[in-house]
């Protein structure tokens, strides 16, 4: 079946104080992997999308990499307006249908 | 360049009423995607819409349906409204093996 997971569910950081959110994934076969930012009350705004391993998208303070299992969206020095609800979904070959996972509430204080 | 826009923002229904959420692509796009989100969860994938007919479907009764029109425009409709239908019914739009484009979304409450 396939499943996206993402971890932790919630993380809190100081300013300043660099991290890392995973999303793991199992699918029959990946077409694409999708980082989304959603702040409360919006949709979620596209940020990367990776499409095979070993790839890897840089913008801002965020960089994410793509493993055959797994992802990681890295935040380097993070600011208190990076606080949002980080979402990943794979899209799987042949078919058009997006899974989401949960996603990771990220808080930053300053 | 208007991105995704859908309406109404904010809904209230009763149990066994029916609702019609809309959605207008961003401009350029040809393929619509709806997707529901409960509170504190990713979103769901509803179904996909490509020249007018479905193209793929996620794991929802019958009682949810929708259309797209001519112009790409697409409208979600769910019949026999329950309580657990209470979400955040999202939109998104794309070109072919594009990424998505979210609207910010329809708020339903069932009472």
């Amino acid at each position: 079946e396939d499943q996206v997971t993402q971890s932790p569910e919630a993380l809190r950081l100081q300013e300043g104080e660099s991290s890392s959110l995973n999303c793991s994934y199992t699918v029959s076969g990946l077409r694409g992997l999708f980082w989304y930012r959603q702040d409360p009350g919006k949709g979620p705004e596209f940020l990367f999308t990776l499409y095979s391993a070993g790839e890897e998208k840089e913008k801002e303070r965020l960089k994410a990499t793509l493993t055959k299992k797994e992802s990681f969206l890295h935040i380097t020095a993070p600011k208190p307006e990076d606080s949002a609800t980080y979402l990943c979904a794979v899209q799987v070959y042949n078919f058009n249908k997006f899974y989401f996972g949960s996603g990771t509430k990220l808080n930053v204080k300053p | 360049d208007a991105g995704v826009t859908q309406s109404p923002t904010h809904l209230i229904k009763t149990r066994g009423q029916q609702v019609t959420l809309r959605c207008s692509p961003k401009s350029g796009h040809d393929t619509v995607s709806w997707y529901q989100q409960a509170l504190g969860q990713g979103p769901q994938f509803i179904f996909q819409y490509y020249e007018e007919e479905e193209r793929q479907r996620g794991n929802f009764p019958d009682r949810f349906s929708g259309h797209q029109f001519p112009n790409y425009s697409s409208e979600l409709n769910v019949n026999a409204l329950l309580l657990g239908d209470s979400a955040l019914y999202l939109c998104a739009s794309s070109q072919e093996n594009q990424p998505q484009h979210f609207g910010d979304g329809t708020r339903l409450s069932i009472l």
